[in-house]
C-alpha cells in the first residue's frame, strides 16, 4: 500500500518551455504533498509544502511564480514549472501523506533537462 | 536550528561484510528519526523508523536505535549484499513542523561481489 506515482519520469525541453509534474497518491488520499529538488550526489531540498485545498507554503528561497504547486484534490498534486532554464534541470521528487504528522511516500522522480 | 550530519560516502564493502552509517542529529525539540534508502534513478523508501528514544528500527536486516544522550541514529546491517548499493538517507522530523523531513546529506554504499 501508499504507493505515489510521479510522471513523467523523464522530460527533456527547450529553454522557455513551461513543464508539468504530476504526483498522484494511488491508493490513499493525501492531504499533504511534499516537493523536493535534488542536485547530482546531494541531498534533497525541500521547495515546498501543499495541503490539499489551499496554497503550497513555499521554502525561502524558491520562487513560487517559477514553480507553481497546485494540489487540487486529496490525490494530485502537480509542479509546473514556468519558463523553464538550463539552470531549473534537476531531479524532482514529490511525497505524499495522510496528514501533516504521517510518514511521506515518495514517487520515483522526473528527471528535468532544459537545453 | 535542526540538522543532520551524516558519514560522507562512498563506503565500498565487500559482500558480507558489516555495515555502519554514522547519523547524528541536532534538533530543538523530540525528533522522530527515519533512515531512507535511494536506488539509481528512483525516489526514496522508507527503509526503518523511530519515534523515541530508545526506540529501534529494523527491516531488511538493517536497524537503527534512536540515542538521545548521544543524538545519533546510526544505521548497522550484519552482512550487506550487493542489492544493498544505494545512497542512504538519515532524516528527522518534529512534531510542530508539519511533518517536514530534514535530511542528511547521504551516504553512497558500493557492494562488491
Amino acid at each position: 500500500g501508499a504507493v505515489v506515482s510521479q510522471h513523467p519520469s523523464r522530460v527533456i525541453c527547450k529553454s522557455g518551455t513551461s513543464v508539468k509534474i504530476e504526483c498522484r497518491s494511488l491508493d490513499f488520499q493525501a492531504t499533504t504533498m511534499f516537493w523536493y529538488r535534488q542536485f547530482p550526489k546531494q541531498s534533497l531540498m525541500l521547495m515546498a509544502t501543499s495541503n490539499e485545498g489551499s496554497k503550497a507554503t513555499y521554502e525561502q528561497g524558491v520562487e513560487k511564480d517559477k514553480f507553481l504547486i497546485n494540489h487540487a484534490s486529496l490525490t494530485l498534486s502537480t509542479l509546473t514549472v514556468t519558463s523553464a532554464h538550463p539552470e531549473d534541470s534537476s531531479f524532482y521528487i514529490c511525497s505524499a501523506s495522510m496528514g501533516p504528522e504521517q510518514p511521506q511516500h515518495f514517487g520515483d522522480g522526473t528527471r528535468l533537462s532544459i537545453l | 536550528g535542526n540538522s543532520v550530519t551524516q558519514m560522507e560516502g562512498p563506503v565500498t564493502l565487500s559482500e558480507e561484510a558489516f555495515l555502519t552509517i554514522n547519523c547524528t542529529y541536532t534538533a530543538t525539540g523530540y525528533p522522530s528519526l527515519f533512515w531512507y534508502v535511494q536506488y539509481p534513478g528512483e525516489g526514496l523508501q522508507l527503509l526503518l523508523k523511530a519515534t523515541k528514544a530508545d526506540d529501534k528500527g529494523s527491516n531488511k536486516g538493517f536497524e537503527a536505535t534512536y540515542r538521545k544522550e548521544t543524538t545519533s541514529f546510526h544505521l548497522e546491517k550484519g552482512s550487506v549484499q550487493v542489492s544493498d548499493s544505494a545512497v542512504y538517507f538519515c532524516a528527522l522530523s518534529l512534531y510542530n513542523q508539519g511533518g517536514k523531513l530534514i535530511f542528511g546529506q547521504g551516504t553512497e554504499l558500493s557492494v562488491k561481489p
